[in-house]
């Protein structure tokens, strides 16, 4: 089992729709948590990081942690064809640097 | 300009021929880290370096070398190259910090590697 899963999508949906992205992870040990954009052909990219439960907000972002449930989303608002890509969440545990990914998730915004 | 450069891009290459892939950084990094990406894997690190000479295994580091003689450079030598290290490799870097806490790791745009 992945210590960390998140769906693969692909996910369409159509300009200035609110999108949810998620991932979960079963590993208690996990403290710090990301959020990544990866366009095609090109390196991830970091958008979001938190390291506690709750909401964290950046324009048209929202990352939320709850580490009771093992769960962490990332919203976006007025979604936008430019934020078609792919989007990769990932964690560090507590006193490390690795960075556990999950899989991604393609996202495809429609104009 | 800020950035984490790598070389080749595209590489064909042949079972068993050695090959390395360079990674450079230009903002005085401590931590860099390799990657590779597989489709419904994510990325998985293969190896890291905490500072010169400090080098480390990471998830899947199996078929892998690494060297960490400057600062600056970290590259990725595969001595017998096989078809299942056919991959898409990123390399990537971080400031570092005594504490722990995670910082920003920047990664380079990748390295497709097609071994036949």
């Amino acid at each position: 089992q992945k210590e960390v899963e998140q769906d693969p999508g692909p996910l369409s949906v159509p300009e200035g729709a609110i999108v949810s992205l998620n991932c979960t992870y079963s590993n208690s040990a996990f403290q710090y948590f990301m959020w990544y954009r990866q366009y095609s052909r090109k390196g991830p990219e970091l958008l979001m990081y938190t390291y506690s439960s709750g909401n964290k907000e950046d324009g048209r972002f929202t990352a939320q942690v709850d580490k009771s449930s093992k769960y962490i989303s990332l919203f976006i608002r007025d979604s936008q064809p430019s934020d078609s890509a792919t989007y990769l969440c990932a964690m560090v545990k507590a006193g490390r640097r690795a960075l556990t990914f999950g899989s991604g998730t393609r996202l495809q915004v429609q104009p | 300009e800020a950035q984490v450069t790598q070389n080749p891009r595209y590489l064909i290459t042949v079972t068993g021929k050695k090959l390395t892939v360079t990674c450079s950084q230009n903002m005085n990094h401590e931590y860099m880290s390799w990657y590779r990406q597989d489709p419904g894997l994510g990325l998985r690190q293969i190896y890291y370096s905490m500072n010169v000479e400090v080098t480390d295994k990471g998830d899947v580091p199996e078929g892998y070398k690494v060297s960490r003689k400057e600062k600056r450079n970290f590259p990725l030598i595969l001595e017998s190259p096989s078809p299942n290290q056919t991959s898409l490799y990123f390399c990537a870097s971080s400031q570092g910090s005594a504490s722990g806490d995670q910082e920003t790791q920047y990664f380079g745009p990748g390295t497709r590697l097609l071994v036949l």
